[in-house]
């Protein structure tokens, strides 16, 4: 059974720093991971998705790498802003199902 | 384009009762999943569909049923609601392979 870990758990950081959030997970049979964001109440915004056969995307300061073999991927977030606060869920697609981790609660001080 | 379109976006039910939470897309995507999101249990998968007349069981199933009439629609039925059914819902769709876009969310509390 696929198993999604995120670490941490919460993060909290002034701005301007860059910063980074894991994703591990135990099979490596995906078709693809997806990050994305939730902000409290609301639902799930696609920030980057990385197709299995691909290594990294980009999108403005965000970053993400897949390294299947080791079943790591990581979201890099430059110059971080207070309006990134939010929760960022990992989440890796296999036939017919999405696997979620539970999420990093960022925090963005001014 | 409206992507994926989940309603109502709040509902109280009381205990037994039934109801349908209704999801749409726009996007002709094949696949269609319901989700349930829970404190400390993150999103897991209900039911999914990978096409018109095809359905099949996820993580989750016991309680609630599906139907897939049309590539748009995927409507999600609470048979009898119960107390461990307060939850929030997602409705998400993608092409095969492709990445996932979720709806907005039912915030649903069964008493």
């Amino acid at each position: 059974k696929q198993e999604v870990t995120q670490i941490p758990a919460a993060l909290s950081v002034p701005e301007g720093e860059n910063l980074v959030l894991n994703c591990s997970f135990t099979d490596s049979a995906i078709y693809n991971l997806q990050w994305f964001r939730q902000d409290p109440g609301k639902g799930l915004t696609s920030l980057l998705l990385i197709q299995s056969s691909q290594r990294e995307q980009t999108s403005g300061r965000l970053n993400a790498s897949l390294d299947k073999s080791s079943g790591r991927s990581t979201l890099y977030i430059a110059a971080s802003q207070p309006g990134d606060s939010a929760t960022y869920l990992c989440a890796v697609s296999m036939m017919n199902d999405m696997r979620f981790g539970a999420g990093t609660r960022l925090t963005v001080k001014p | 384009n409206a992507g994926v379109t989940q309603t109502p976006k709040f509902q109280v039910l009381k205990t037994g009762q039934s109801m349908t939470l209704q999801c749409a897309q726009d996007m002709n995507h094949e696949y269609m999943s319901w989700y349930r999101q829970d404190p400390g249990m993150g999103l897991r998968l209900i039911h999914y569909s990978v096409g018109a007349g095809i359905t099949d069981q996820g993580e989750v199933p016991n309680g609630y049923n599906v139907s897939r009439s049309t590539t748009e629609d995927f409507p999600l039925r609470l048979l009898s609601a119960a107390p461990s059914q307060t939850s929030v819902y997602f409705c998400a769709s993608s092409k095969q392979g492709g990445g996932y876009t979720f709806g907005s969310g039912t915030r649903l509390t069964v008493v």
